[in-house]
């Protein structure tokens, strides 16, 4: 089975511009979470989804939105990018019940 | 800001000895969890330990888990050139897959 996908790998913007990633879970696993990680620190929680409902947010400004499909993918939306908007996204999957989290490669979002 | 903390934020030693990392957390946790990521990429899943356990075993890692003094230990035996990597602990707290990581430590295995 393939494992979490995410688009792009890579991605330059400017900014105030705006960005939508992309993040597909493993078959069968209906909760998504998304996590920023800037360079040197530990991954930061930014939202879960389940059965396309927000079932949790981070500290993050509104310029962070997000939302699941009915094939539980799900989209990471940031506008008026900031400078600071600079890190690796990150997705993660997850079953019913799990605790274990598998995690999608990453985007890299480099804002200039 | 960060749930955990991670000590040492780096460690290097020679291929075949003990790797021992620190995770001391703010709060109460329903469990605890380590991961590892390789060069800034996807992380993976190494061990989870429940609030009510102490100790846990899997294959070359031990994870201990003292929630009085909430902190966790992640010990790599025997380690090899492989294990290189970012190491942190993550803990979950309510009822979702809500999951707050620490700092991490960069560990170094020399060949």
């Amino acid at each position: 089975d393939a494992g979490v996908t995410q688009s792009p790998t890579h991605l330059i913007k400017t900014r105030g511009q705006h960005v939508t990633l992309r993040c597909s879970p493993i078959s069968g696993h209906k909760s998504v979470s998304w996590y920023q990680q800037v360079l040197g620190q530990g991954p930061q929680f930014i939202f879960q989804y389940y059965e396309k409902e927000e079932r949790g947010r981070g500290n993050f400004p509104d310029r962070f939105s997000a939302r699941q499909f009915p094939n539980y993918s799900s989209e990471l939306n940031v506008n008026a990018l900031l400078l600071g908007d600079s890190a690796l996204y990150l997705c993660a999957s997850s079953l019913p019940g799990q605790e274990t989290q598998y995690f999608g490669p990453g985007t890299r979002l480099l804002v200039l | 800001s960060q749930q955990g903390e991670e000590d040492p934020q780096a460690l290097s030693i020679q291929e075949g000895e003990n790797a021992t990392m620190n995770c001391s957390y703010k709060t109460s946790i329903n469990n605890l969890q380590w991961y590892r990521q390789n060069s800034g990429r996807g992380l993976v899943h190494l061990i989870l330990i429940r609030s009510n356990e102490r100790e846990k075993h899997s294959g070359r890692l031990r994870v201990t888990l003292d929630t009085s003094k909430k902190s966790s230990s992640l010990l790599i035996t025997a380690s090899r050139a492989a294990d290189t990597a970012s190491y942190f602990c993550a803990t979950e707290k309510g009822t979702g897959n809500q999951f707050y990581f620490g700092t991490g430590t960069s560990l170094t295995v020399i060949p």
